[in-house]
């Protein structure tokens, strides 16, 4: 079967560094997305995994180790309205098929 | 431009009712996805569109959930007699063509079943 794992919740302070953990088993492997979802909004696109090694944009980061079937999430600098969500996903066949998604990870920025 | 746009926005209705949820995907996307969300758990996915066809339909709980989209565009998804365990949130993405496009999600239509 299929199977997506994640933090269910973190706490991490603000102007602080944050690292999410997603582990996945899935049947096969055509790339690894991030996803941000703030309370009663829609999850919005973060970043895009497919090859080994580190993705940076902006204060957000990610890894992927295929071998290991792990990857992170790195948030720097955090604020306020990083509190939100975050959802990891991996489509596991080709082209356009549906993600198979965890069950998200709900994180808390406290002062 | 538009993203995805979908309605009802809430919808309220009793047991054993039909509902029909709307999605508007962002203009030339060709893949069309429904997925729903329960308090608590990952998004479960329901249907997905290549255009006008339907090449996975294992998601859909019981053969009372059915979509359809036309034109390659609107799509519906319908829930005939409604049961209390169909409340959710019921959200649609759309894409570009590709492995590495990312999925864009409305803001999705919160069904609650009294």
């Amino acid at each position: 079967g299929q199977n997506i794992d994640q933090p269910t919740e973190m706490t991490a302070t603000e102007g602080a560094i944050v690292q999410i953990n997603c582990t996945y088993q899935t049947s096969g492997f055509n790339g690894l997305f991030w996803y941000q979802q703030h309370a009663g909004e829609a999850p919005t696109f973060l970043s895009y995994n497919v090859l080994d090694g580190l993705e940076e944009k902006g204060r957000f980061s990610s890894f992927l180790s295929r071998s290991k079937g792990y990857s992170y999430l790195l948030l720097k600098e955090l604020q306020m309205k990083d509190s939100a969500s975050y959802l990891c996903a991996v489509r596991d066949k080709g082209g356009n098929t549906p993600l198979v998604f965890g069950k998200g990870t709900r994180l808390s920025v406290i002062a | 431009g538009a993203g995805v746009s979908q309605s009802p926005s809430n919808k309220v209705t009793e047991k054993g009712k039909d509902v029909e949820l709307r999605c508007d995907p962002i203009s030339g996307h060709t893949a069309l996805y429904w997925y729903r969300q329960s308090l608590g758990q990952g998004l479960e996915f329901l249907i997905y569109f290549q255009g006008n066809s339907a090449p996975d339909k294992s998601g859909l709980p019981s053969d009372r959930f059915s979509a359809e989209r036309t034109g390659g565009s609107v799509s519906t998804l319908t829930i005939q007699r409604t049961q209390q365990e169909d409340s959710a949130v019921y959200l649609c993405a759309s894409s570009w063509a590709g492995n590495n496009q990312p999925q864009h999600f409305g803001d999705g239509t919160r069904l609650s079943i009294l």
